[in-house]
């Protein structure tokens, strides 16, 4: 089946340190990105779709400042949230799809922690 | 606008006995649908999605779904349930209406599989 990665898993940063997250599909060309955001017991919550090549589309009330998210090749897209602070801690996920039509595989998601 | 309802926070099975997760959904034109469960600190993995053709649909690890357009319906089964398919369990919905101009998809909140040995 499709594969998704995600580096890293975990990442533990100081308030105002900016991190970024990789997102790759390993096996299949991804066209569309999907950046989502998961809290403690809760839903995913989509910050933003990027397509290869274009600009992200960010959903009402995600900063696109905040999250940069940049999706330079078919295999790989990132998110980078700049200068992070506590209230950013959350497990960020992402899912590429191949097509309109496809179904969207998951990365395996990013534990990040600002303290 | 679409979306997806998943009636149950919590289901609680013994293993061996059927499991079923309850999906509703709302959509304006006909939907790609889909399940997807997740383990603890983990990402989300794919089970099975529903687009077109037979409307019981087959998937990953013994399960299945049937697509119900007249109850909007599209319900996670498995016949004999294991206690390693404890876990969290999403519905998804993506409109496919011409309308609906970013494909995106919509998730349930969820529902916590246990099954108890």
């Amino acid at each position: 089946g499709a594969v998704v990665s995600q580096h890293p898993s975990w990442v533990i940063c100081k308030s105002g340190t900016s991190v970024k997250i990789e997102c790759r599909s390993l096996d299949f060309q991804a066209t569309t990105m999907f950046w989502y955001r998961q809290f403690p017991k809760q839903s995913l919550m989509l910050m933003a779709t990027s397509n290869e090549g274009s600009k992200a589309t960010y959903e009402q009330g995600v900063e696109k400042d905040k999250f940069l998210i940049n999706h330079a090749s078919l295999t790989l897209s990132t998110l980078t949230v700049t200068s992070a602070h506590p209230e950013d801690s959350s497990f960020y996920i992402c899912s590429a799809r191949a097509g309109q039509g496809g179904a969207q595989y998951f990365g395996p998601g990013t534990r990040l922690l600002v303290l | 606008a679409q979306s997806v309802a998943q009636p149950e926070d919590q289901v609680n099975v013994a293993e061996g006995n059927p499991l079923t997760v309850k999906c509703t959904y709302s959509v304006s034109g006909n939907p790609y649908l889909f399940w997807y469960v997740q383990y603890p600190n983990r990402g989300l993995q794919f089970l099975l999605k529903y687009i077109t053709g037979d409307n019981l649909v087959k998937g990953s690890y013994g399960f299945e779904a049937e697509f119900n357009k007249s109850q909007t319906s599209f319900h996670l089964k498995k016949p004999s349930a294991l206690v390693s398919d404890s876990a969290l369990y999403f519905c998804a919905v993506r409109d496919t209406s011409p309308r609906s101009n970013d494909y995106k998809l919509s998730f349930g909140a969820g529902t916590t599989v246990t099954v108890r040995a």
